[in-house]
């Protein structure tokens, strides 16, 4: 059963574009919301994170929009660029429960 | 990477054999995290520890177990490898509960045949 559900599976778009991932979750106590990216060959780097209490949390080009009655989160980067293109795995947790999502693979072409 | 080496970075076993990976970290932080990351599934915790001797499970600990006998050193063990634990091991670290930044090694590649 997976309790955090990432959507889609893999995402092309073109330079500039603002491609968006989801991401559900479904256990009501989690209450930290991290987005990792993943470049080949290399370990999940902390991109950026929220907490319940906030909707929406910007870092540069990446934004975290958060529905708590839905139980849903997503992240948008705006003007992508190729450097972009990598895995984005978003996450929910509460204490030491961490539950990742299947990932997303986003191409980016220039 | 943060300070942390995992060891091997890549490993071919035969099922049925004791295989173990080794994370150390040069941040002295409290927390260490097993997971594996399989296609599909994104990474799953095996196991964490929140010092020294102080371990418990995670979501798909079976088959696993782990050590930690230093601040620094955590091991993960395969006590018997099955093909199924074919996977790619990441260890994780982190100053404090999972509500914390957490850093991640680069990974180990085991292949069980």
């Amino acid at each position: 059963q997976q309790q955090v559900k990432q959507s889609p599976q893999s995402l092309i778009v073109q330079k500039g574009g603002i491609p968006i991932i989801n991401c559900a979750y479904e256990n009501t106590a989690f209450d930290y919301f991290p987005w990792y990216q993943q470049f080949p060959g290399k370990g999940p780097a902390l991109l950026i994170a929220i907490r319940p209490d906030v909707s929406e949390k910007k870092e540069g080009r990446f934004t975290i929009s958060f529905n708590k009655s839905a139980k849903q989160f997503s992240l948008h980067i705006m003007d992508s660029q190729p450097g972009d293109s990598a895995t984005y795995f978003c996450a929910a947790g509460n204490n030491n429960d961490m539950r990742f999502g299947a990932g997303t693979r986003l191409t980016v072409k220039p | 990477d943060a300070g942390i080496t995992q060891s091997p970075r890549h490993k071919v076993t035969e099922t049925g054999t004791p295989v173990t990976l080794r994370c150390h970290q040069t941040e002295n932080h409290r927390y260490m995290y097993w997971y594996r990351q399989d296609p599909g599934h994104g990474l799953r915790l095996i196991h964490y520890s929140y010092g020294v001797k102080d371990t418990d499970k995670g979501e798909v600990s079976d088959g696993y177990s782990v050590s930690r006998s230093k601040t620094e050193d955590f091991l993960l063990t395969l006590e018997s490898a099955t093909s199924s634990q074919t996977s790619v091991y990441f260890c994780a670290i982190s100053g404090g509960m999972v509500n914390t930044e957490a850093f991640f090694g680069q990974g180990t590649r085991l292949t069980v045949v």
